[in-house]
């Protein structure tokens, strides 16, 4: 059962523009949504995470999107950079007090391009 | 700042062989996790560790693998008998409290069995 379903699995983008990335989940006891940025070679960095109390959450030029009606959440990269070319994984975990195992989205491999 | 450390960072072994995975986690972090990353696929969870014993463990983490932290400082995951299928990035994470809910991945330990 894949509990977290991303997409696009990948996407090119121009420098300056928005990259947006799609998640949708399928257990309603889920309650923590990180993304994690990866380059090659290296392990997952988290990015930004969001709790479902709250629809949006921004950090920079990253935000996190969140519909709990609809099981969905997204990331959106504004004013990308090329430095933002990565694979971004959303994950979803049921937390506090649980052990806060990590169910990872199959990933999204960013390009930026000049 | 404070980082998950792995090692070897590279590990080829022939199939059948025990291999062993070092990690060490975070200093005052209590949750600990291995994680792993088959190339070009999504970042799978394998098993958490917290209180000196597994709280939780994936269909995939079977009577081959085995967890340890034989010390204060660091954390093992043994696999007895490598299978050409256990060819992968193993990340291992750790998590300072429940409430805190980021995990914080290491580098990874690329895996090829032969």
């Amino acid at each position: 059962q894949q509990q977290v379903k991303q997409s696009p699995q990948s996407l090119i983008v121009q420098k300056g523009g928005i990259s947006i990335i799609n998640c949708a989940y399928e257990n309603t006891a889920f309650d923590y949504f990180p993304w994690y940025q990866q380059f090659p070679g290296k392990g997952p960095a988290l990015l930004i995470a969001i709790r479902p109390d709250v629809s949006e959450k921004k950090e920079g030029r990253f935000t996190i999107s969140f519909n709990k009606s609809a099981k969905q959440f997204s990331l959106h990269i504004m004013d990308s950079q090329p430095g933002d070319s990565a694979t971004y994984f959303c994950a979803a975990s049921i937390g506090p007090g649980s052990w806060g195992k990590l169910q990872f989205g199959a990933g999204t491999q960013v390009v930026v391009t000049p | 700042e404070p980082e998950v450390t792995q090692t070897p960072s590279h590990q080829v072994t022939q199939m059948g062989q025990e291999v062993i995975l070092r990690c060490v986690p975070i200093s005052n972090h209590l949750y600990f996790y291995w994680y792993r990353q088959i190339l070009g696929q999504k970042v799978e969870f394998l098993v958490s560790f917290y209180n000196n014993e597994i709280s939780e463990k994936s269909e995939i983490f079977d009577d081959q693998f085995s967890v340890e932290r034989p010390d204060g400082s660091n954390f093992t995951l043994k696999i007895r008998s490598t299978k050409l299928e256990d060819s992968a990035m193993y990340f291992c994470a750790s998590m300072g409290l429940a409430g805190q809910e980021t995990q914080y991945f290491g580098p990874g330990t690329r895996l090829l069995v032969l």
